[in-house]
């Protein structure tokens, strides 16, 4: 079955304490991005990566780092977190680029006190 | 910025009536539009998109585009309860089609 993958689903943690969010998409897409989604403010990109070793920044990539060392594999890392990183996120894949309709994963819930 | 616009709603309608959902965009050269449904506590998951302008029809989906006046609806025929759901509307950057900009989202409502 095709389908995008994060661990975990849920965390609460506390500030400062490093933590890492797993996705893993099973459909050979070159395209992989990650979203947090906030009340009000809708999905907003927090970096992408077009292939492996190939990332960039979206539009609130603060606090935030990625890497793709393999093309299945995109984990989102916060190295200190902050309050104001608690969200929804959402890791998603294409198979090219954002012409090629994304699918998502089910969400990543982080609370960070 | 990149802005996309979408009313909040709510938006109510009765079943078996056409919801009309719509979604205005800032980037001119903005090429590829999407739409997302996404039921509370889910994922977004894909129910449409359109390059071109004009119509685009899927069973009781409509998208329209108009890039000349910059923007993009979403029509739902014989709308029926399990239609109630956040609608997203989505816009790749011009010159880009790496990143990808979502509006805050339209809340529908259809009513039994």
């Amino acid at each position: 079955e095709a389908q995008v993958t994060q661990n975990p689903r849920y965390l609460i943690t506390v500030t400062g304490k490093k933590l890492t969010v797993t996705c893993s998409q099973n459909m050979n897409h070159e395209y992989m991005s990650w979203y947090r989604q906030d009340p009000g403010l809708g999905l907003r990109q927090i970096y992408y990566s077009m292939n492996v070793e190939v990332t960039d920044k979206g539009d609130v990539p603060e606090g935030y780092k990625v890497s793709r060392k393999e093309k299945r594999n995109f984990p989102l890392i916060l190295e200190s977190p902050s309050p104001n990183q608690t969200s929804l996120y959402f890791c998603a894949s294409s198979f090219r680029q954002f012409d090629q309709p994304q699918h998502f994963g089910d969400g990543t819930r982080l609370s960070i006190l | 910025q990149k802005e996309v616009e979408q009313n909040s709603g709510p938006l109510s309608v009765p079943e078996g009536a056409i919801a009309s959902l719509n979604c205005t965009y800032s980037d001119r050269g903005s090429q590829s539009f999407f739409w997302y449904r996404q039921y509370s506590g889910k994922s977004p998951e894909l129910i449409m998109f359109i390059y071109s302008n004009g119509d685009k029809e899927d069973g009781r989906f409509t998208a329209q585009l108009n890039k000349a006046s910059q923007y993009v609806s979403l029509l739902i025929r014989d709308s029926q309860p399990s239609d109630s759901a956040t609608y997203l509307c989505a816009v790749t950057h011009s010159g880009s089609a790496r990143q990808l900009t979502f509006g805050s989202g339209t809340q529908l409502t259809v009513l039994p």
